[in-house]
């Protein structure tokens, strides 16, 4: 079935260092693939999406490149900050359904 | 964007109780919303998709008689964990869709003593 497997956290990074998360991802067919943002005590919320091979999602500073051929879609953002800790969950439409990675946590230290 | 709460944020209840978890589309209508179950360092497992008027679609491995989702309203759907047990601890977090995109509650963390 679908799946999405992420790099595993935690990730600590100092401010203004480069971030890649990695993600990839086995699927029939072609979905969209999503990266969701969990700040603490709150939900989930849409950080960038990609529809189709080659598309570039972008959203406050992060990418993430839709890559058919490696099946990846690796989240990364050039200079962090201590507001971008959270947890990034990589997922994707499998069959009208979300399927999530095991998610990625994010700690910048100032 | 839309906004889905949910209540409580945080339950605590003796084994063998039940609970109830309530999931509320705030600004929109949602005719199906979704159940996730979110485990200590693990991804979001989807649990059932719930349809307003008519019965829920559990996922494969899901009790339908242990979590009894109502979705009476275009607005609200609830999620009760019958008899709880230990095992049952986790994060529930719910979503609904206006459109093509998903809008996620804030999520209930449910302690089973």
């Amino acid at each position: 079935g679908d799946s999405v497997t992420q790099m595993e956290g935690p990730v600590t990074l100092s401010e203004e260092a480069f971030l890649t998360i990695n993600c990839t991802y086995t699927a029939t067919g072609y979905p969209s693939l999503f990266w969701y943002v969990q700040y603490p005590g709150e939900g989930l919320q849409l950080l960038l999406k990609a529809t189709k091979a080659d598309d570039k999602g972008s959203n406050k500073g992060f990418e993430a490149t839709y890559r058919k051929e490696t099946t990846s879609f690796h989240l990364e953002k050039g200079s962090v900050q201590v507001s971008d800790s959270a947890v990034y969950f990589c997922a994707l439409t499998g069959a009208q359904k979300l399927v999530f990675g095991q998610g990625t946590r994010l700690t910048i230290n100032p | 964007g839309a906004v889905v709460s949910q209540h409580p944020s945080r339950v605590i209840c003796k084994s063998g109780t039940s609970v109830k978890i309530e999931c509320r589309s705030l600004d929109f209508q949602a005719t199906t919303m979704f159940w996730y179950r979110q485990f200590p360092k693990q991804s979001l497992m989807l649990m059932a998709t719930s349809n307003e008027g008519s019965k829920a679609t559990y996922e494969q491995g899901v009790e339908k008689d242990k979590f009894l989702i109502n979705h009476a309203s275009l607005t609200l759907s609830t999620l009760t964990v019958t008899s709880a047990h230990p095992e049952d601890s986790s994060f529930y977090i719910c979503s609904a869709k206006p459109g093509y995109e998903q809008f996620f509650g804030p999520g209930t963390r449910l302690t089973v003593l």
